[in-house]
Parts: structure tokens; C-alpha cells; sequence
């Protein structure tokens, strides 16, 4: 399709496991933002890529989270030694240019045991 | 510090009548708003925006109005409907805040009743 597409769409790991998340964003889009949804909370802004600039890292809540945009396009977001505090649901999103609407892949969701 | 701010969890409403969603924000560099639709298990999806230079936007059934001296806004749905039924999230972004994400409110779940 032509949206935002994310995987997997569900993932269960023992803590202390690395995850990878993957996020391929509507093709041509020059921006693509990683989220977290925690349960009952709003979105919480993770990372952020813009073109060939470095990414803004500013809400990566520990160094157990990196991403990578390689060639543009697809994102994954990887988490080293989960916890269980990793337990959320991830969302990727991407727009046309920053301070655009930014249209959102229907997440990952990890649980950790 | 939570700057864009839900205060109502839920909301029920008859269809056909107007659903009023509220957003409070406090960060005054904000310039640009947006609503969100989430349904489950899907990512949310844009609804309408607003820009600071305007006070009022359209679309259809949706209104958003802005009142920036009170930094508040809302989402007007009229007439609702049942497929309206819910959660709405209120986010913010602002180009001189020095941050390049959308900040989010914690969301309003609607419920429309037939």
C-alpha cells in the first residue's frame, strides 16, 4: 500500500533480549519520526530523521536505543537488553517535510517478559 | 512536563449531536496544530490541522478553533456519528521551539451513541 508500513506487527521477547524494529515510510517522504505509545500515555517522541541531516536523538530514553535510516527510506529502530519498561507500543511516522502532518504506521507492538 | 494537555479521558455523545474535544497547551512557541483519530490497533491518522495565523479551520463535519491568548484549542465533530467512536489526540509542533517532533496530548476517547 501506500502508507506507512511497520514490522512486525506484534512482538513477545524475554527481557534482556535485543529487538529490532522495522519502518518503511510513504515513499518520497524526506522525514521519518520514531514514537512510543505506553500504556495509558500519549505519544513520546523518540527520534527523528530529516534527509541526509544527523538525526535529532533528543528523545531516546536510554542508550540501549539507537536507529538507523539507511538510504532514505527504511528505519529500524533497534533496543539492546529490553526491559520491561520497553513494553509499548512503537509507532513510526513520516511526512512530506517537517511541520507537515505526519502520517503514522499502525505500530509495533512489544511486550516484554 | 506534559505541554499539550487532554484533561477529559472520555466522552459519550448521541449521534447527530456536536462533540466538542479540548486541548490545552503550554509552550507559546506552538505554531502548528494538529487533531488525530486512533482507532485500535491501527496508527493514528490525521484528521485537521491549524496554523497559529489562523483561528479557524474546516473541514466537513470538522472544525478546529484556536484561541491562542488562552492557548486552547478544540475539535468540534458535527453532526457525530457512530463511526466517530474513538480515541482523539491533540498534538502540537512549532517551528522556533527547537524541537522537529509533534508533542502529544494524553487523548480523548469519544463514544458516539446510535
Amino acid at each position: 500500500g501506500a502508507g506507512v508500513s511497520q514490522s512486525p506487527s506484534n512482538k513477545v521477547t524475554e527481557k534482556g533480549k535485543d529487538v529490532e524494529l522495522r519502518c518503511d515510510p510513504i515513499s518520497g517522504h524526506t522525514a521519518l519520526y520514531w514514537y512510543r505509545q505506553s500504556l495509558g500515555q500519549g505519544l513520546e517522541f523518540l527520534i527523528y530523521f530529516q534527509g541526509n541531516s544527523a538525526p535529532d536523538k533528543s528523545g531516546l530514553p536510554s542508550d540501549r536505543f539507537s536507529a538507523e535510516r539507511t538510504g532514505g527510506s527504511v528505519s529500524t529502530l533497534t533496543i539492546q537488553r529490553t526491559q520491561q519498561e520497553d513494553s509499548a507500543v512503537y509507532l513510526c511516522a513520516s511526512s512530506d517535510t517537517s511541520n507537515q502532518p505526519q502520517h503514522f504506521g499502525d505500530g509495533t507492538r512489544l511486550s516484554i517478559l | 512536563d506534559q505541554q499539550v494537555k487532554q484533561n477529559s479521558p472520555s466522552l459519550s455523545v448521541q449521534e447527530g449531536r456536536i462533540s466538542i474535544l479540548n486541548c490545552d497547551y503550554t509552550n507559546s512557541m506552538f505554531d502548528y496544530f494538529l487533531w488525530y483519530k486512533k482507532y485500535p490497533a491501527e496508527g493514528p491518522t490525521f484528521l485537521i490541522s491549524i496554523s497559529s495565523i489562523k483561528d479557524k479551520n474546516e473541514d466537513g463535519r470538522f472544525t478546529v478553533f484556536l484561541n491562542k491568548s488562552a492557548k486552547h484549542l478544540s475539535l468540534h465533530i458535527v453532526p457525530s456519528q457512530p463511526g466517530d467512536s474513538a480515541v482523539y489526540f491533540c498534538a502540537a509542533s512549532g517551528t522556533r521551539t527547537g524541537a522537529n517532533n509533534l508533542f502529544f496530548g494524553t487523548g480523548t476517547r469519544l463514544t458516539v451513541i446510535p
